[in-house]
């Protein structure tokens, strides 16, 4: 069965550094999405992206974020200068033909800002 | 703004039927979802309603109510495998799901 797949599984980083999260999506997927967790608490979204391009974003996804599909299968988001408070699992998610069906969830990177 | 609530924590016995309430409040709907998560796993999809009424898939059932905000997942048959983390998710626009903070079922024997 197809799944949605996530690199590395752990990364641990320290603070001001930048770090790239890697997914590839489901291959006829064409919705693509971040959500992150902190340990915890509950799954918030980060950003979407269609069509080469952020369809949504929430007020989490500040100016230290970034999205980019740099080839036919891969969808990074990028964290500037690493925080803290941004520790916690990155999920990618995806979905197909429109953005009316379910989301599948890869299963996440662990962030840890030291 | 939203505001998706669902009780913090249920315990049920191997064999028995649960049912987990979710209120919702939101700018705007267009479908609610239901996941299970395992503890430091992603969430996994189980259930989807856009209508009003139920929806039944083998062991899962959810039921929306559109005019109260509310919709409830009756899980059935509960097997120990079930204990888990359950998480209504309301899409108020066409992208993002907006997610409540999970209910911990813990199923024993």
């Amino acid at each position: 069965e197809p799944e949605v797949t996530q690199t590395p599984s752990h990364q641990v980083t320290q603070m001001g550094q930048e770090v790239i999260l890697r997914c590839v999506p489901i291959s006829n997927h064409l919705y693509f999405y971040w959500y992150r967790q902190i340990l915890g608490q509950k799954v918030e979204f980060l950003v979407s992206f269609y069509n080469n391009e952020i369809s949504e974003k929430s007020e989490i996804f500040d100016d230290q974020f970034s999205v980019e599909r740099p080839d036919g299968s891969n969808f990074t988001l990028k964290i500037r200068s690493t925080k803290l408070e941004d520790s916690a699992m990155y999920f990618c998610a995806s979905s197909e033909r429109t953005s009316y069906n379910e989301q599948f969830f890869g299963p996440g990177t662990r962030l840890t800002v030291l | 703004g939203q505001n998706i609530d669902q009780p913090t924590e249920m315990t049920a016995t191997e064999g028995a039927i649960v049912q987990i309430n979710c209120t919702y409040q939101t700018s705007g709907f267009n479908g609610l979802f239901w996941y299970q998560q395992h503890a430091g796993e992603a969430p996994t999809f189980l259930s989807y309603n856009v209508l009003d009424g139920l929806e039944e898939k083998g062991r899962f059932s959810s039921f929306l109510s559109r005019s109260k905000g509310y919709s409830y997942l009756l899980l059935k048959e509960l097997q120990m495998k079930a204990s888990a983390s359950y998480l209504c998710a309301v899409r108020e626009d066409d992208y993002k799901l907006s997610f409540g903070a999970g209910t911990t079922v813990t199923v024993r024997a």
